[in-house]
């Protein structure tokens, strides 16, 4: 079974710097998915940027990006600008790939994001 | 396009009863993904459901069960309640196309057992 690790309970960042979120995870398998989502105190989950294993390219969205590191088997993720709005819960996620495969997410426990103005 | 609703936002039920969740998925989405999020257990893969099939089930007793429609809409059913029930569910639909199948989720439904 997979997991998903996020060792990082809290964090803070001051508005318009540069935060960096970690996550790591498990696997056996070589060919996944891996996501970023946000979940504000309204607790609607969004997804915020994913990346596909096979890409070697680290994804961007806007002031999102990951650091994907496959042997260290890392997905962090960095906001730039830090913005009021980005404060949130963020959950780094698991997804199997391949056809038959299971597709349900496996989350971690979630990075509690404060933005100070 | 509007996005993943789901009916009720707020329920409020006592130990022992049953209770019936709903989902409407993404227009076009054929699947539909349920979670369970608690403090304690954080988010918890509950099932799965495509063209009226579940496809894939997480590891919960038998009183929690799900259906889906022609249309795609999908309820889950938590029956005999307990208190260690109270959480939030979350609903999810993706295209579940070969590809990169991403989920979007819906608003939640906070259910509290007393």
């Amino acid at each position: 079974a997979q997991t998903v690790t996020q060792s990082q309970p809290e964090m803070s960042v001051q508005e318009a710097e540069t935060v960096t979120l970690s996550c790591t995870y498990d696997t056996s398998e070589s060919d996944y998915y891996l996501f970023w989502y946000k979940q504000p105190p309204s607790r609607q989950m969004i997804l915020v940027i994913r990346q596909e294993a096979y890409k070697q390219q680290n994804a961007t969205e806007n002031r999102f990006s990951v650091n994907f590191q496959k042997a260290a088997k890392s997905f962090s993720l960095k906001i730039s600008d830090s913005q009021l709005g980005d404060a949130a819960m963020y959950f780094c996620a698991y997804r199997s790939a391949g056809s038959g495969s299971a597709r349900q997410l496996t989350f971690g426990s979630g990075t509690q994001l404060t933005v100070l103005p | 396009k509007a996005g993943v609703t789901q009916t009720p936002r707020y329920l409020i039920k006592t130990r022992g009863q049953q209770v019936t969740l709903s989902c409407s998925p993404i227009s076009g989405h054929r699947s539909v993904s349920w979670y369970q999020q608690t403090p304690g257990q954080g988010l918890q893969f509950l099932f799965e459901y495509f063209s009226e099939t579940q496809r894939n089930k997480g590891n919960f007793p038998g009183r929690f069960s799900g259906r889906q429609f022609s249309n795609s809409r999908s309820e889950m059913n938590v029956s005999t309640l307990e208190l260690g029930d109270s959480a939030l569910y979350l609903c999810a639909s993706s295209l579940a196309s070969a590809t990169v199948d991403t989920q979007y989720f819906g608003p939640g439904t906070r259910l509290t057992v007393l």
